[in-house]
Order: structure tokens, then sequence, then C-alpha cells
């Protein structure tokens, strides 16, 4: 399987704060990696797919790019909504996998 | 806009079987998309189970071991998971979720349901 991982883990921002998290894949994926954002007890939101275009309705201070193995999700001016954990996922080969997430909380 | 629900038992006993219902609206099982399910076991990160196109063709993630059934019933515009032989391990939150062909990713989710199994 293709192993993601992600850094940091967690991280503590304030409002209006520039945001980077990334994550790596074990394998190269080409730029078939999606981001995903989710708030406790709500199922997950489609923000990124092909590593960064945006889906409809995702806020353009949400960013990503990457190819092959080493991919990023920059939030400029973190938005008080922006508080959430944020997963990524490879959907180049089978199974797919998702990287363990970034909690991003208010410091 | 497409939206998906999940519905099903949220308690199934140890050896029994999880079987969950995914009702599509606003979209079609016959359009250029995969049709998901991906779980969450509590406080975990998440998990791809596997997927069908309107074709019937599947793809599962080899961790269930071939447990897991995706089937559908695209007159009733439905999804279904089956999953056989469950543990503890299978205890979590399943979401069903549209992934477009080719590089669209996952687009759409349903809320997901908690499923416990448990005596």
């Amino acid at each position: 399987d293709v192993q993601m991982t992600q850094s940091p883990s967690s991280l503590s921002a304030s409002v209006g704060d520039r945001v980077i998290i990334t994550c790596r894949a074990s394998l190269d994926i080409g730029n078939y990696l999606a981001w995903f954002q989710q708030k406790p007890g709500e199922a997950p939101r489609s923000l990124i797919y092909a590593a960064s275009s945006l889906h409809s309705g995702v806020p353009s201070h949400f960013s990503g790019s990457g190819s092959g193995r080493d991919f990023t999700l920059t939030i400029t001016s973190l938005q008080p909504e922006d508080f959430a954990t944020y997963f990524c996922q490879q959907y180049n080969r089978f199974p797919f996998t998702f990287g363990p997430g970034t909690t991003v909380d208010i410091k | 806009q497409v939206q998906l629900q999940q519905s099903g038992p949220g308690l199934v006993e140890p050896s029994g079987t999880l079987s969950l219902t995914c009702t599509v609206s606003g979209g079609s099982l016959s359009g250029n998309s995969w049709w998901t399910w991906v779980r969450q076991s509590p406080g975990e990160g998440l998990e791809w189970i596997g997927e069908i196109f309107h074709t019937g063709h599947n793809n599962y993630n080899p961790s269930l071991r071939s447990r897991a059934t995706i089937s559908e019933d695209r007159s009733k515009n439905l999804v279904f998971l089956t999953v056989t032989s469950v543990t503890a391990a299978d205890t979590a939150i399943y979401f069903c979720a549209r992934r477009q062909y080719g590089m669209g990713g996952i687009d759409s989710w349903g809320q997901g349901i908690l499923v416990t199994v448990s005596s």
C-alpha cells in the first residue's frame, strides 16, 4: 500500500495566520492527491483534488501544490471556521489511502 | 447537487453481517462516478473500503480480507455495503461518498452512520 504521512500532526495558530501542512507519499502518485477538512462530529469536506484544484465552493484562501511524493496544503489568512483536522488522500494506486491527519487548533 | 444519505442498523453482533444503504439523490448512479465507502474508527483516521462503478466494476481494500461487498440498485439510486464476520475492530462511522472518474477525486460525502459491533 502507498503510505501517506502528514506533518505536523497538530499545530496551534491564530486567526489571520498562514498555515502550511505537508503530505508525503511513500511512492510517486503523480498528482492524484486530495485534501479534506473534517470538524468534530461532521463528515469530511472535500477541499482539493488533483493536488491543486479547488472543489466548487471552497474559499480561495485554500491552495494545494506538489506532485510526485511531496504535497502541501496552504491556508492563507486562517479564518475561525478553518479550525479543523485536515487529511490528504492518494487515489493513484489501490487501495486508496489517507494520511493520519493534521489538527489545526486555536493558539 | 448530489446528496448522499447512509442508513442501516447502528448495532451489529460480533460474527454477524453489517449491512448499510446509501441513498443517492440529485444525481444518477449511471454517470461517470465511482460510489465509494470510507470508514473512520472512533478517534482514528479514515480508511477507504472500496467503490463501485455503474458498470458493476468494483475495487476493494484488501485489508478487509474479502469480507466487504459493494453493490448497487440503479433503478432506485441505492448503493449497498455489506461486511461479513464483523468484530469490534469494525466499529466505526461509515461514510458513502462520490468519486469523480479520472482526476476528480471524492467531491461529495454522506453525513456518516455509526455502526457499533457489540453483543
